[in-house]
């Protein structure tokens, strides 16, 4: 398996525009977790999906950030409109069920909003 | 608000030394416990993790909880300069063992 893939690598973009970053998950895997990293607050949960449907959304920042998972391939993050403040690395993880507890990232998205 | 504490560092090691990094958290009710290595610019990757108090063991890496103490460490003994790397410190929330805390993480440095 490739592991899980997201794309793009690098987005810059000015203030105010759509941003959609994507998430390919591990086949075979249950759960998909949305990350954010950054400096100031490190790692931080944004959102997590248990078969497709989103089970918990609380570390959303705000009603700009959106997230979907339409099937259990694919999934993305939406910052509409942009902000500085959203610029960060954004990590998309997938796990088998909670009894085999094993969370592996993809290799992130690094956002620049200007 | 779920706290994860860890020192940030730089913490320094000679090279096949014992590095020993320690983390503590916030809710009692936290039942997972991981560790994860991050090279800069990397994606984190897991290592170890724990559920019970006590050590647990793998290879060169050994994690402890002490779940009265609300204290997670991972000892790398013989540490090796490919250890250098940020390590980050994840507990589940008590409430949800699905949703993991995470900690800002310490970066390791070995000397060769």
């Amino acid at each position: 398996d490739a592991g899980v893939i997201q794309s793009p690598r690098h987005e810059v973009t000015e203030m105010g525009q759509e941003v959609t970053l994507r998430c390919k998950p591990i086949s075979g895997h249950d759960y998909l977790f949305w990350y954010r990293q950054t400096m100031m607050r490190g790692l931080e949960l944004l959102i997590y999906f248990n078969n497709n449907v989103p089970i918990d959304d609380s570390g959303m920042p705000e009603d700009r950030f959106s997230a979907k998972m339409p099937n259990a391939s694919f999934s993305t993050l939406k910052i509409q409109p942009s902000e500085p403040r959203d610029s960060a690395v954004y990590f998309c993880a997938s796990s088998l069920s909670p009894g085999a507890r094993s969370e592996f990232f993809g290799p992130g998205t690094r956002l620049t909003v200007l | 608000q779920k706290e994860v504490e860890q020192n940030s560092g730089p913490l320094s090691v000679p090279e096949g030394a014992i590095a020993s990094l320690n983390c503590t958290y916030s809710d009692r009710g936290s039942q997972s416990f991981f560790w994860y290595r991050q090279y800069s610019g990397k994606s984190p990757e897991l290592i170890m993790s724990i559920y019970s108090n006590g050590d647990k063991e793998d290879g060169r890496f050994t994690a402890q909880l002490n779940k009265a103490s609300q204290y997670v460490s991972l000892l790398i003994r013989d540490s090796q300069p490919s250890d250098s790397a940020t390590y980050l410190c994840a507990v589940s929330g008590g409430d949800n063992f699905n949703k993991f805390y995470f900690g800002s993480g310490t970066k390791l440095n070995v000397k060769p």
